[in-house]
């Protein structure tokens, strides 16, 4: 019963292009939704995150966007850099019993 | 690592064994949790602490226990290890709705 599902699974993009990676939730009392980098044999990092009050946050190249009636958000990636090259994890927090759930994870590949 | 410490950072067991892997902060997070990272499966949750003795259940909980006595630490004991629980652990800490903090990982084998 994944609680937060994330697309693609898998994503390759060239250098100086956008990135975007795609995640649903189905549990409305969520109400943080972070974005989370791993590089290899690291452990995840915050990389942005959003609260529905908004319906956009940026940070330098990266943005976040939210669909709150569609119970959808989704990371934007801009000029694309090799250096991106990660894994990159979606996740929504439920404030009330701090409970912090993920998705499945994209792997990107930013080819040069 | 943000003051997040997880050991051992290895470890090959033998199935049916217990086994206990630790987590320590140094923030005084109140959230803990600890995460199984597969393959296809992403970052799945076994079990967060909400704070000193007060945990719940994640996702994938089966064949795994935690507890928390202080509010530094989280051990997670896998009770008899079984080849399913071969995987890479990952221990984190945060506040409420804010940045959580991850650990570098323990890499778990059950043979």
């Amino acid at each position: 019963q994944q609680q937060v599902k994330q697309s693609p699974q898998s994503l390759i993009v060239q250098k100086g292009g956008i990135s975007i990676i795609n995640c649903a939730y189905e549990n409305t009392a969520f109400d943080y939704f972070p974005w989370y980098q791993q590089f290899p044999g690291k452990g995840p990092a915050l990389l942005i995150a959003i609260r529905p009050d908004v319906s956009e946050k940026k940070e330098g190249r990266f943005t976040i966007s939210f669909n709150k009636s569609a119970k959808q958000f989704s990371l934007h990636i801009m000029d694309s850099q090799p250096g991106d090259s990660a894994t990159y994890f979606c996740a929504a927090s439920n404030g009330n019993t701090g409970k912090l759930i993920f998705g499945q994870g994209t792997t990107l590949q930013v080819k040069p | 690592d943000a003051g997040i410490t997880q050991s051992p950072r290895h470890k090959v067991t033998e199935t049916g064994t217990p086994v206990t892997l630790r987590c320590h902060q140094t923030e005084n997070h109140r959230y803990m949790y600890w995460y199984r990272q597969d393959p296809g499966h992403g970052l799945r949750l076994i079990h967060y602490s909400y704070g000193v003795k007060d945990t719940d259940k994640g996702e994938v909980s089966d064949g795994y226990s935690v507890s928390r006595s202080k509010t530094e630490d989280f051990l997670l004991t896998l009770e008899s290890a079984t080849s399913s629980q071969t995987s890479v652990y990952f221990c984190a800490a945060g506040g409420q709705n804010t940045e959580a903090f991850f650990g570098q990982g323990t890499r778990l084998t059950v043979v």
